[in-house]
C-alpha cells in the first residue's frame, strides 16, 4: 500500500529553525517532493530529493534516505511568511503509467513573532 | 510564461448542472492533472493525461468527465454532483509525467473552489 505521514501541525518561532520529518511507504519511488501551500492557493514546488544526502536552496534544505523511507524539510530564518501547510509527495512508479505523485497528509506550520 | 490558468475561481452549481473547470499551461508541457483538494487534506489524484491521452483514472465516478482538447488545455465536464464533491480542483502541468529519474516537479493552478448545493 501506499503511506506517507506528516506531523499535522507545528508551531515555531520568528527566526528560529524549524524541521518537518516525512516518512513514507510506496509501492515504487522515483523521487520526493516538498511542496508548500498557503490557505485557499496553490501548492508551489520547493525541493527535490531522488538520491540520498541534503539538498540545500537558500533558507530551506531536504534530506533523504531511501533505506529508511525517511525525508525532513528543513527551514531556517523563519518568517511570519513561513506560515503554511508544508506537503510531502513521493512518485511513484507505474510502469507504462508514468509517475504518480502522492502527497502526504501535510504539516500546518504556524510562525509566531 | 510559467502559469497554470484556472477559470473559474469560484463556482456554485446544484446537483442537477452541467458545468466544466478549465486549465490551460503554454509552458510546452505534455502531462497535465487534475486532483481534488478538500479542506485541510491533500490533494487526491484524479486523472493524469499524457500526449493527450488519459493514462491514469483514479476510480473517479463518472459524474466527472475530463478532456484533453489539446496539448495546452484541460477541461473537466461535471454533471449530476454531489454535496460531498463539493472541494478545490486543482489543475497541475508537467513536462512530462516522469518516467525515469528525473526533477520534473509538477506546476499547480490556483484552483477552482467549487460548491455543490
Amino acid at each position: 500500500g501506499q503511506n506517507i505521514d506528516q506531523p499535522t501541525e507545528m508551531t515555531a518561532t520568528e527566526g528560529a529553525i524549524v524541521q518537518i520529518n516525512c516518512t513514507y511507504q510506496t509501492s515504487g519511488f522515483n523521487g520526493l517532493f516538498w511542496y508548500q501551500q498557503h490557505a485557499g492557493e496553490a501548492p508551489t514546488f520547493l525541493s527535490y530529493n531522488v538520491l540520498d544526502g541534503l539538498e540545500e536552496k537558500g533558507r530551506f534544505s531536504s534530506f533523504l534516505s531511501r533505506s529508511k523511507g525517511y525525508s525532513y524539510l528543513l527551514l531556517k530564518e523563519l518568517q511570519m511568511k513561513d506560515s503554511a501547510s508544508y506537503l510531502c509527495a513521493v512518485r511513484d512508479m507505474i510502469y507504462n503509467q508514468g509517475g504518480k505523485l502522492i502527497f502526504g497528509q501535510g504539516t500546518e506550520l504556524s510562525v509566531k513573532p | 510564461d510559467t502559469e497554470v490558468t484556472q477559470t473559474p475561481k469560484h463556482l456554485v452549481m446544484g446537483m442537477t448542472n452541467k458545468k466544466s473547470l478549465k486549465c490551460e499551461q503554454h509552458m510546452g508541457h505534455r502531462a497535465m492533472y487534475w486532483y481534488k483538494q478538500k479542506a485541510k487534506k491533500p490533494p487526491e489524484l484524479m486523472f493524469v493525461y499524457s500526449y493527450e491521452k488519459l493514462s491514469i483514472n483514479e476510480s473517479v465516478p463518472s459524474r466527472f468527465s475530463p478532456e484533453c482538447p489539446n496539448s495546452s488545455l484541460l477541461n473537466l465536464h461535471l454533471h449530476a454532483l454531489q454535496p460531498e464533491d463539493s472541494a478545490l480542483y486543482l489543475c497541475a502541468s508537467s513536462p512530462t509525467t516522469g518516467t525515469g529519474t528525473t526533477n520534473e516537479k509538477l506546476f499547480f493552478g490556483s484552483g477552482t473552489q467549487l460548491s455543490v448545493l
